[in-house]
């Protein structure tokens, strides 16, 4: 069973860049889509994009100009940027494995504020 | 852009069967994956490519997708499927439906 981890920190303050990565363990990360999904408080889903091993990136329009989505296969690690951050970006972060298909692993969430 | 509209709420009787729908412009020309979300915790797969249950999820949960409404099933509901359900797909971009909140009574 694939297992995914997100760390960072979980305050950011407006206009600043959230930093997030996920490990991934009990499976290569050189051989699946990855992906970053969010979740605003009480609400529902909301996809951020993809990254293939191969570096490979496919993202949300409403987020492109602001999301980078970057992969280290050496730690086995993808990791989220998303710069010039407002409240609006508060949620719940889950990475999870897919790309465009389905998701069938997901981390346990991290919940990132933004807040001065 | 793509949308997909689900319930907010449905309830179903102890034991009894429920249907979640999820609309979409022909949505059954794409394949359709729904999760399920308990309270606090991360979302699980409950079926993939419209019907397919993956290892683990009970037989009572299966799917249908026709036309411009994909369906999820869960027969003799029981109370531990009360959750939160979303319905996913893939159209140029992932596109998840708003969710429903499933109450079992």
């Amino acid at each position: 069973q694939v297992q995914l981890q997100e760390s960072g920190p979980g305050l950011v303050k407006p206009s600043e860049t959230l930093s997030l990565t996920c490990t991934v363990s009990s499976a290569s990360i050189s051989s699946y889509y990855w992906s970053w999904i969010r979740q605003s408080p009480g609400k529902g889903l909301e996809w951020i994009g993809y990254i293939y091993y191969s570096g490979s990136t496919n993202y949300n329009p409403s987020l492109r100009s602001r999301a980078t989505i970057s992969v280290d296969t050496s730690k086995n690690q993808f990791s989220l940027k998303l710069s010039s951050v407002t409240a609006a970006d508060t949620a719940m972060y889950y990475c999870a494995s897919g790309g465009s298909g389905w998701y069938d692993n997901w981390g346990q969430g991290t919940l990132v504020t933004v807040s001065s | 852009s793509y949308e997909l509209t689900q319930p907010l709420s449905v309830s179903v009787a102890l034991g009894q069967t429920a249907r979640i729908t999820c609309g979409g412009h022909n949505i059954g020309n794409s394949n359709v994956h729904w999760y399920q979300q308990k309270p606090g915790q991360a979302p699980v797969l409950v079926i993939s490519r419209d019907s397919n249950r993956p290892s683990g999820i009970p037989e009572r949960f299966s799917g249908s997708n026709s036309g411009n409404t994909a369906t999820l099933t869960i027969t003799r509901a029981q109370a531990e499927d009360e959750a939160d359900y979303y319905c996913h797909v893939w159209h140029g971009t992932t596109v998840f439906g708003g969710g429903t909140k499933l109450t079992v009574l």
